[in-house]
């Protein structure tokens, strides 16, 4: 079975400070997302990256950036947090070329 | 532009009684259709998809979904709810535009509420 992890499944922080949320896959998957999750907007796609060291913007990059140093995992990182981040903050991964997203459990940002 | 409704916050149904969620799309070409659930406090489950061939899809948990273009709809059945069906789901269709990306666009979610 694929298996997506994320660090945290909740988290608190601050306005202002520098938030990293980290994602690792165990199936070599060449793909990897990062999405918001908000109530009545469903999922928006944040960024995504189709390789190692590539990385492309998804529908609202803006606050945020990202880092994909090996295959397995895929970053994310708040440069400075804002109360407008506070959200659920889901990964996924999948196959280069195949249709199905594999996700991890999410991570429940506060920022106060 | 490219969209996915999923006109229901909320489905309220009784155990034992089917069930329907819906979902309707706008995309330029043949569409590639996604069902995914949400449990609390978990991450997206994948449920079934569409790609090409049979109208009536089969997935995960005895869901099916029934792909119906002159309707543009992809609506979500199952023939008998369970309470432990409750959940949050979601529609997804492929971003035609995103090339070799296949990036998905999702609905805004429907949460179903079995009673018992």
């Amino acid at each position: 079975d694929v298996k997506v992890t994320q660090s945290s499944r909740y988290l608190v922080k601050r306005t202002g400070e520098k938030v990293f949320l980290e994602c690792v896959q165990d199936m070599d998957h060449e793909n990897m997302f990062w999405y918001r999750q908000d109530p009545g907007l469903g999922l928006r796609l944040i960024y995504f990256s189709y390789d190692v060291k590539m990385k492309e913007k998804g529908d609202i990059p803006e606050g945020y950036s990202v880092s994909r140093e090996k295959k397995e995992r895929f970053s994310l990182i708040l440069e400075s947090a804002s109360t407008n981040q506070t959200s659920m903050y889901l990964c996924a991964s999948r196959l280069a070329g195949d249709n199905e997203q594999f996700f991890g459990p999410g991570t429940r940002l506060t920022v106060l | 532009a490219q969209s996915v409704a999923q006109p229901e916050d909320q489905v309220n149904v009784a155990e034992g009684n089917p069930l329907t969620v819906k979902c309707t799309y706008s995309v330029s070409g043949n569409p590639y259709l996604f069902w995914y659930v949400q449990y609390p406090n978990r991450g997206l489950q994948f449920l079934l998809k569409y790609i090409t061939g049979d109208n009536l899809v089969k997935g995960s948990y005895g869901f099916e979904a029934e792909f119906n273009k002159s309707q543009t709809s992809f609506h979500l059945k199952k023939p008998s709810a369970l309470v432990s069906d409750s959940a949050l789901y979601f529609c997804a269709v492929r971003d035609m535009f995103s090339g070799g990306y296949n990036k998905l666009i999702f609905g805004a979610g429907t949460r179903l509420a079995v009673h018992p």
